[in-house]
């Protein structure tokens, strides 16, 4: 079956760096989305890896390797808004977005 | 964990038909669910939510006679997208917010639908 695993939760420090790991398995891969949640509002696009490697964007960072079936995302200078869910998704070849549950993130003063 | 299922997972119509779009909880009985509409590499965007039994929310800009949600149950929420036109063609996501137990908070992800419409 298809599968993506994130932990659950994970907690950090204001001004610190943390990394959030995703490992799949799907039948297919057109690519690995990043989204962030905050409670009661919808998911916000943060990046998207199609190639082995790493993505820059400001504060944010994606990490992908097909051959290993994993990804992360790495947020550098914590901020107290980065406190959200981080969703992890893989388009499957028939382009489908097969989801993790996501990994709530707190960050702590 | 929790799955979302979504039904068709692409559609093809011709322009001023209509497609419904069914969003199903399998394991576990959704008090909301929510529908998306997602561009290309860009955020999901809320186009409503809807509660068991009652009518939908719908966002500002949505229209709600073009878009025609209906949750029957606890488990199966449906979209139709009526006189579907060229720009109605997009990818559809649901998603569904458990009824009790766990994290109430949690929102878990349908498949999405590609619909295209010709």
């Amino acid at each position: 079956g298809q599968n993506i695993d994130q932990p659950t939760e994970m907690t950090a420090t204001e001004g610190a760096i943390v990394q959030i790991n995703c490992t799949y398995q799907t039948s297919g891969f057109n690519g690995l989305f990043w989204y962030q949640q905050h409670a009661g509002e919808a998911p916000t696009f943060l990046s998207y890896n199609v190639l082995d490697g790493l993505e820059e964007k400001g504060r944010f960072s994606s990490f992908l390797s097909r051959s290993k079936g994993y990804s992360y995302l790495l947020l550098k200078e914590l901020q107290m808004k980065d406190s959200a869910s981080y969703l992890c998704a893989v388009m499957d070849s028939n382009y489908q977005l097969i989801w993790g549950a996501g990994t709530k993130l707190i960050i702590k003063p | 964990g929790a799955v979302v299922s979504q039904h068709p997972s692409r559609v093809i119509c011709k322009s001023g038909t209509s497609v419904k779009i069914e969003c199903r909880s399998l394991d576990f009985q959704a008090t909301t669910m929510f529908w998306y509409r997602q561009f290309p590499k860009q955020s999901l965007m809320l186009m409503a939510t809807s509660n068991e039994g009652s009518k939908a929310t719908y966002e500002q800009g949505v229209e709600k006679d073009k878009f025609l949600i209906n949750h029957a149950s606890l488990t199966l929420s449906t979209l139709t997208v009526t006189s579907a036109h060229p720009e109605d063609s997009s990818f559809y996501i649901c998603s569904a917010r458990a009824l009790s137990g766990g994290d109430t908070d949690t929102q878990y992800f349908g498949p999405g639908t590609r619909l295209t419409v010709l």
